[in-house]
């Protein structure tokens, strides 16, 4: 079955440690995306890609990085610097950046214990 | 600054009737319009997309796009509990833009 495969579903983080959230997507697409979602919020995207070794920052990219070193995977690493990590985190791929449709990932619970 | 307004809600319908869903967006310039819908814990599942001004159906679902009024709505014909969810509209500007816009979303509840 193609889809994309987020890991780990929940995810609990220590002061000051840097965790990484998995994002891998079978559906041949090249375009991904990372995007928060915090209580009665919108999503909020946090980092992109179109193409591999290629990213750009979203809207709250502070505190956060990825990698794009293959088409399939887009890792976000959260890390010590981003002050209010607790939210869930949604991966997302589209055949292209452009009028595309986008289709989630079941998404990753972070809480910070 | 891009935004997409929606009432939050809750929306009460009850089962049987038609449910209407409204968003409008800032940006004149947005190209691509979707609706997803989210169960709550869950992820967003993309259930319409529009493109060109009018409306646009699939089975139960018709959308509704009025680039001139920056206006896009979701109908639900013959709502069921199912349908019960947060629904969330996302505009895409183009341009270089960077992914889609979301909306927070409009809890709509279907009464039995």
């Amino acid at each position: 079955d193609g889809g994309i495969t987020q890991s780990p579903k929940y995810l609990f983080r220590k002061e000051g440690q840097n965790v990484t959230l998995s994002c891998e997507q079978n559906l041949n697409h090249d375009a991904m995306y990372w995007y928060r979602q915090d209580p009665g919020q919108g999503l909020r995207l946090i980092y992109y890609s179109q193409i591999v070794n290629d990213f750009q920052k979203g809207d709250i990219a502070e505190g956060y990085s990825v990698s794009r070193e293959k088409k399939e995977s887009f890792p976000l690493t959260v890390t010590s610097a981003q002050k209010n990590p607790t939210a869930f985190y949604l991966c997302a791929s589209s055949i292209g950046l452009a009028n595309t449709e986008a289709f989630f990932g079941q998404g990753t619970r972070l809480t910070v214990v | 600054q891009k935004e997409v307004e929606q009432n939050s809600g809750p929306l009460s319908v009850p089962e049987g009737a038609i449910a209407s869903l409204n968003c409008t967006y800032s940006d004149r310039g947005s190209q691509s319009f979707f609706w997803y819908r989210q169960y709550s814990g869950k992820s967003p599942e993309l259930i319409m997309s529009i493109y060109s001004n009018g409306d646009k159906e699939d089975g139960r679902f018709t959308a509704q796009l009025n680039k001139a009024s920056q206006y896009v709505s979701l109908l639900i014909r013959d709502s069921q509990p199912s349908d019960s969810a947060t629904y969330l509209c996302a505009v895409y500007t183009g341009g270089g833009a960077d992914g889609l816009t979301f909306g927070k979303g409009t809890h709509l509840i279907i009464q039995p």
